[in-house]
C-alpha cells in the first residue's frame, strides 16, 4: 500500500528533552512538509523540503529541526528550545511535477510534554 | 499574500438535512482551493479541489463546492448529511507562485450531525 506513515502515534516528553518524530512515504513524492495543529486552529507550517538534502523554514520553525537525507524520509526533531511543544504534528507530501497538486497527509503524532 | 476565512467554527445539522460550510479567501494570484476533512486524531483527507477548470467541483462522499471569483468564496455543500460526516473541515488555498507550493489553512469548521 502506498502512503505516508508517522510514528509514534502518541509521544510523551519531559521538559528539556529533544524528541524526534518519524515521517516516511512510499509515494515517490519529491516534496515533504511538517505541520503543527493546535486545538481549534488550522495547520501551521513548520518546515518543508522540495528535494533531498534541502529544506526551508516555514512559518513557525523556531525550536524545531529537520533533515532530508533520503527522498522517502523527513524526520522532525522538537528541541528543548520549543517553549510550547504539546500539539498534534502532521506530515505531508506531494509530487513535485505540476503546479497545483494537493498534499497527502499522514495520520499524525500527538506530542505531550509532561 | 493569501488568506482563508472559514465563517463558522461550528455547524450543527440533523441527519438527512443539507450541510453548508462557508469559506472566503484572498489571493494576489489565481488560486487553487481545496477542502480537506479530518476525523478525530486522524490525518487530513482531500474532499475536493478547484484548479481553474470547472467552477462547480464534485468531490468524494457526495460533497461539492462552487468557486465564485466575484465573491472570493468556495463554499462546501452536501445535500443530505450522514452521521459519518461528523468531523472537522478545512478550507485551504494554494498559489503556484508561493515558494514550495505552500498551503494556507482556514481555522476549520467542526460539524456535528444529530440523529
Amino acid at each position: 500500500d502506498g502512503g505516508i506513515t508517522q510514528s509514534p502515534k502518541y509521544l510523551f516528553r519531559k521538559e528539556g528533552q529533544n524528541v524526534t518524530l518519524s515521517c516516511e512515504q512510499n509515494l515517490n513524492h519529491d516534496a515533504m512538509y511538517w505541520y503543527r495543529q493546535d486545538p481549534g486552529q488550522g495547520l501551521r507550517l513548520i518546515y518543508y523540503s522540495q528535494i533531498v538534502n534541502d529544506f526551508q523554514k516555514g512559518d513557525i520553525a523556531e525550536g524545531y529541526s529537520v533533515s532530508r537525507e533520503k527522498k522517502e524520509s523527513f524526520p522532525l526533531t522538537v528541541t528543548s528550545a520549543q517553549k510550547n511543544p504539546t500539539a498534534f504534528y502532521l506530515c505531508a507530501s506531494r509530487p513535485a511535477s505540476g503546479g497545483f497538486n494537493e498534499q497527502f497527509f499522514g495520520p499524525g503524532t500527538r506530542l505531550t510534554v509532561l | 499574500a493569501q488568506s482563508v476565512t472559514q465563517l463558522d467554527s461550528h455547524v450543527s445539522v440533523s441527519e438527512g438535512t443539507p450541510v453548508l460550510l462557508r469559506c472566503n479567501y484572498s489571493s494576489s494570484y489565481s488560486p487553487s482551493l481545496f477542502w480537506y476533512v479530518q476525523h478525530p486524531n486522524k490525518g487530513l483527507q482531500l474532499l475536493l479541489k478547484y484548479t481553474s477548470a470547472a467552477t462547480l467541483v464534485k468531490g468524494i462522499n457526495g460533497f461539492e463546492a462552487e468557486f465564485k471569483k466575484s465573491e472570493t468564496s468556495f463554499h462546501l455543500t452536501k445535500p443530505s448529511a450522514h452521521m459519518s460526516d461528523a468531523a472537522e473541515y478545512f478550507c485551504v488555498v494554494s498559489v503556484e507562485r508561493a515558494a514550495g507550493n505552500k498551503l494556507t489553512f482556514g481555522g476549520g469548521t467542526r460539524v456535528l450531525v444529530k440523529p
